[in-house]
């Protein structure tokens, strides 16, 4: 069953800390994104990867990090220098800009 | 900087009615629009892409226009169903890397009242 897998659903960080969010894909697809909802806010982009051990900063970078170790995975660090880290985060997967796929979502907010 | 935007952020209609929703951009004409569906705590679901060269495109009971002159798209849902309720963003690309990036909207919560 193809897609692209998001976990967890909901995660909660305290201050100060680093929180990982996964993405993985079977789609064999070559690009990766990391986008981030705010109620009432566009998708804005955190990061994108257009193939192994290489990525990008989108617009919202700052606090954030990334890797790309394998083409299937894409994780986000969620680190402590972003302040402001509630929000809904979308990861997605595409053979281009063309017809994205997105994964269900990690809900992500601060004790 | 490109910017878009979707006029209404909310549409209430009648079922059986059809729902038309606008989305505007500034700025150079992106050579590909998108319209994706996304459901309460879900990710956003690929509906429709429209070409630059392409007026007009149809699914089933979905239509989008794209007016490059207008800098403007409609995406039409024709005969529309409780179902139909969700929000709607469009999204078109930019240059920026070597396949590009999208930018999306902020989307249009329809509602279609039985």
């Amino acid at each position: 069953d193809g897609g692209i897998t998001q976990s967890p659903k909901y995660l909660f960080r305290k201050e100060g800390q680093n929180v990982t969010l996964s993405c993985e894909q079977n789609l064999n697809h070559d690009a990766m994104y990391w986008y981030r909802q705010d109620p009432g806010q566009g998708l804005r982009l955190i990061y994108y990867s257009q193939i192994v051990n290489d990525f990008q900063k989108g617009d919202i970078a700052e606090g954030y990090s990334v890797s790309r170790e394998k083409k299937e995975s894409f994780p986000l660090t969620v680190t402590s220098a972003q302040k402001n880290p509630t929000a809904f985060y979308l990861c997605a997967s595409g053979t281009g800009v063309r017809k994205l796929f997105f994964g269900s979502g990690t809900q992500l907010s601060v004790l | 900087s490109q910017k878009i935007e979707q006029n209404s952020e909310a549409l209430n209609i009648q079922e059986g009615k059809t729902a038309t929703l606008t989305c505007n951009y500034t700025n150079y004409s992106p050579a590909y629009l998108q319209w994706y569906r996304q459901d309460p705590g879900r990710g956003p679901v690929f509906l429709l892409l429209i070409r630059e060269n392409e007026k007009e495109k149809r699914k089933e009971r979905l239509k989008v226009t794209f007016d490059t002159t207008l800098k403007q798209s409609l995406f039409h849902i024709t005969a529309s169903q409780p179902a139909d309720s969700a929000t709607y963003l469009c999204a078109l690309d930019i240059p920026r890397g070597s396949q590009g990036n999208l930018i999306f909207g902020k989307g249009t919560k329809l509602s279609v009242k039985p």
